[in-house]
């Protein structure tokens, strides 16, 4: 079993809707999360990280963390065309585990005009 | 312009045939990583350096080699590669201390192919 679990869609919304994404994790020790946007042939650029529990919120982005059940989401208001890409969710614990991070496989996200 | 870059960008080669992707970036950081992306699979860590002459494995490290001479270069060697190490590859480095670490900056991928 993977330490983390995202779906890969595709997740397809009509442009101005909410996307909803989330990851699922079986790692306790994760700390850090992160969500990071691939566009095509491009490599990853990232979005947002949070530090154990909480909401954050960058503009249209919000990511939250919920380490009790062991799932992260993030929500994208008022979608755009431009945000169609893959999301991939990253995870990253402290001490021993400093500066090893665990990917979800991404869920690809398809905004229509 | 601060980036990551990444050479070659595509590569077709044989079985057993050694080869180097290099990976150099001009932001001054600290920590360096490869990866490989695989359908399905996502992004999975192959090494990563906090520091000149500090390399650790990540989850997928056999078959490859690394090596941190200077801090901008973490060049990835596959010594003898096989089909199975057909991939995307990509070499990723962020600030360090703290929390900047998670702020990893990504190079535009190497496609190899083995056959």
């Amino acid at each position: 079993q993977k330490e983390v679990e995202q779906d890969p869609g595709p997740l397809s919304v009509p442009e101005g809707a909410i996307v909803s994404l989330n990851c699922t994790y079986s790692n306790s020790a994760f700390q850090y999360f992160m969500w990071y946007r691939q566009y095509s042939r491009k490599g990853p650029e990232l979005l947002m990280y949070t530090y154990s529990s909480g909401n954050k919120e960058d503009g249209r982005f919000t990511a939250q963390v919920d380490k009790s059940s062991k799932y992260i989401s993030l929500f994208i208001r008022d979608s755009q065309p431009s945000d169609s890409a893959t999301y991939l969710c990253a995870m990253s614990g402290e001490t021993d585990s400093w500066g090893k991070f665990q990917f979800g496989a991404g869920t690809q996200v398809v905004v229509t005009p | 312009e601060a980036q990551v870059t990444q050479n070659p960008r595509y590569l077709i080669t044989v079985t057993g045939k050694k080869l180097t992707v290099t990976c150099s970036q001009n932001m001054n950081h600290e920590y360096m990583s490869w990866y490989r992306q695989d359908p399905g699979l996502g992004l999975r860590q192959i090494y990563y350096s906090m520091n000149v002459e500090v390399t650790d494995k990540g989850d997928v490290p056999e078959g490859y080699k690394v090596s941190r001479k200077e801090k901008r270069n973490f060049p990835l060697i596959l010594e003898s590669p096989s089909p199975n190490q057909t991939s995307l590859y990509f070499c990723a480095s962020s600030p360090l201390p703290g929390q900047n670490l998670y702020e990893q900056y990504f190079g535009p991928g190497t496609r190899l192919t083995v056959t």
